[in-house]
C-alpha cells in the first residue's frame, strides 16, 4: 500500500542554519505530495504542496521538489528561525481515495 | 473567521463513558474527515465523508460513529471509551477532487 517515510527527529539546529528533512514515499500512480506543519498546541497547517513530478512547492522560505525518479519530497530551508520550531509532516494523497497518508513527523527545534 | 472549528478543545473523561466531538467548516467544502493523532504524533485517517455520505472507514472500532447532519458538519461520537482512545482527534475538510485538506485545531481526548 501507499506509505510515507520521514527521517526521524528530533532535528536540532542553531538559528540561520540550513535545514533538510528527508521524505520518501511509496505509491501507485502519481500522488500529490505535501508538507504540513504543526506548531506546539496547534492544528496542522499546509506548508507547501506539489501535484506532479518536478514541481517545486514553496512557502515561507521552505521548499520541496517532487522527485519521481527517487520517490522523494525533501523539505529544505536556507536559514531557519526559532519560530520554525515545530513538527513537520510529509504526506501524500492518493487521488483515488481522497485521503492523506502521513509520515511519522519530524520535530525541529531551533535554538538562538 | 475560523475555517474548521472543533469543540471541545480538551476533553477528559472516565473509561466507559460516551462522548461527542463536534466539527464545523465554513469553507463550503464537500468532503470532511476525522484523523487520529496518537501519543507519538502519528496521524491516521479514521473517516471520510463526501456530501454527508461515508466514503472511508479505516477499520475503526464500531464504538466510533461519525454523523454528518449536513455537509458543513461532521461530528464524532464515541461509546464506551477506553484508555487507548486517548489521543488528539483532528477534523479536516477539502473541496471534492482537491487532494489537500484544511485542519481544525484538534480535540485532545484523555480517558482516565
Amino acid at each position: 500500500g501507499n506509505s510515507v517515510t520521514q527521517m526521524e527527529g528530533p532535528v536540532t539546529l542553531s538559528e540561520e542554519a540550513f535545514l533538510t528533512i528527508n521524505c520518501t514515499y511509496t505509491a501507485t500512480g502519481y500522488p500529490s505530495l505535501f508538507w504540513y506543519v504543526q506548531y506546539p498546541g496547534e492544528g496542522l497547517q499546509l506548508l507547501l504542496k506539489a501535484t506532479k513530478a518536478d514541481d517545486k512547492g514553496s512557502n515561507k522560505g521552505f521548499e520541496a521538489t517532487y522527485r519521481k525518479e527517487t520517490t522523494s519530497f525533501h523539505l529544505e530551508k536556507g536559514s531557519v528561525q526559532v519560530s520554525d520550531s515545530a513538527v513537520y509532516f510529509c504526506a501524500l494523497s492518493d487521488r483515488g481515495y481522497n485521503k492523506l497518508i502521513f509520515g511519522a513527523g519530524t520535530r525541529l527545534a531551533v535554538h538562538p | 473567521d475560523t475555517a474548521v472549528s472543533q469543540t471541545p478543545k480538551y476533553l477528559v473523561t472516565q473509561m466507559g463513558n460516551d462522548k461527542s466531538i463536534k466539527c464545523e467548516q465554513n469553507l463550503g467544502h464537500d468532503t470532511m474527515y476525522w484523523y487520529k493523532q496518537d501519543s507519538k504524533k502519528f496521524l491516521k485517517i479514521m473517516f471520510s465523508y463526501n456530501n454527508k455520505e461515508l466514503i472511508i472507514n479505516e477499520t475503526v472500532p464500531n464504538r466510533f460513529s461519525p454523523k454528518s447532519p449536513d455537509k458543513a458538519h461532521l461530528n464524532l461520537h464515541i461509546n464506551s471509551l477506553e484508555l487507548g482512545d486517548s489521543a488528539v482527534y483532528f477534523c479536516a475538510s477539502s473541496p471534492t477532487g482537491v487532494p489537500e485538506a484544511f485542519f481544525g485545531q484538534g480535540t485532545r481526548l484523555t480517558v482516565v
